[in-house]
C-alpha cells in the first residue's frame, strides 16, 4: 500500500544518464516533507544515498543527484555504472498517515 | 561506525508470537529514533513502527494492536514483540535508526520472519 509511486524499472547503458521519478500527493511530498532515496542491492539492507531532497551522505558519488518539485521528486544517476544496478526507493513522511512512507521501488538495470 | 544487529527471526505458525531484538554499537538507542521496517518476499519496503527518545511510539495500521515496540537502555537494545502473526507478516525485518534531517541512516542486516503452518 505504498503512497509514493515509482516506475517499476529503468535501464540504461554504461555512461548514460537515467532518472527515477517519485510521485506523491499533497499529504506527503506536496506538504513540504523532505524526500530521501535508498539503494538496495538484492539480499542486502537498504542504504541511504540522498536526504533532504538533494543532499548526499558522505561517500555517495556525486553521480547521484536529487530534486523535488511540487508533489514529486526525482533521482538522477549520471555516468551510469554496472555497480549502480540495484533497487531504489524514495521515502517521505505523510500528514495523514503520520509516519514514514516509501515508494513502490524501481529496479535499475545497466545494459 | 554505528551498527545495528537484529536477531530473533524464525518460522512461526499463524497466530503465534515472536520477539525480534536489535542491538546497537557506536549508537545509543536511548537517544535515537529507532524504527522497524519490513520487506515481504519480492516486495518493497514497508515502515512498521518508530520509537522516539522520549518513549513515544507509532505503528503502521497493519500491525497496530498486534506488535509492540520496546527498549532496554541497559542493553542498548530495542525489541519488536509480534503477536497474532499472519501470513502477510512474512518478511525480512530491518531495524533502522532515523534522524530528523537524514531519515533512515543506519540499518541492520535484517532478520527473516516466516509465518506458515
Amino acid at each position: 500500500q505504498s503512497v509514493l509511486t515509482q516506475p517499476p524499472a529503468v535501464s540504461g547503458a554504461p555512461g548514460q544518464r537515467i532518472t527515477i521519478s517519485c510521485t506523491g500527493s499533497s499529504s506527503n511530498i506536496g506538504a513540504g516533507y523532505d524526500v530521501r532515496w535508498y539503494q538496495q542491492v538484492p539480499g542486502s539492507a537498504p542504504k541511504l544515498i540522498m536526504y533532504d531532497n538533494n543532499k548526499r551522505p558522505s561517500g555517495v558519488p556525486d553521480r547521484f543527484s536529487g530534486s523535488k518539485s511540487g508533489t514529486s521528486a526525482s533521482l538522477a544517476i549520471t555516468g551510469l555504472q554496472a555497480e549502480d544496478e540495484a533497487d531504489y526507493y524514495c521515502q517521505s513522511s505523510d500528514t495523514i498517515l503520520r509516519h514514514f512512507v516509501f515508494g513502490t521501488g524501481t529496479k535499475v538495470s545497466v545494459l | 561506525e554505528a551498527q545495528l544487529v537484529e536477531s530473533g527471526g524464525g518460522l512461526v505458525q499463524p497466530g503465534g508470537s515472536l520477539r525480534l531484538s536489535c542491538v546497537g554499537s557506536d549508537l545509543n538507542v536511548r537517544d535515537s529514533f529507532m524504527n522497524w521496517v519490513r520487506q515481504a518476499p519480492g516486495k518493497g519496503l514497508e515502515w512498521v513502527s518508530i520509537l522516539y527518545p522520549d518513549g513515544t511510539i507509532h505503528y503502521a495500521d497493519s500491525v497496530k494492536g498486534r506488535f509492540s515496540f520496546s527498549r532496554d537502555n541497559s542493553k542498548n537494545t530495542v525489541f519488536l514483540e509480534m503477536n497474532s502473526l499472519r501470513g502477510e507478516d512474512t518478511a525480512v525485518y530491518f531495524c533502522a535508526r532515523s534522524t530528523i534531517a537524514e531519515g533512515l541512516d543506519v540499518w541492520g542486516q535484517g532478520t527473516t520472519v516466516t509465518v506458515s503452518s
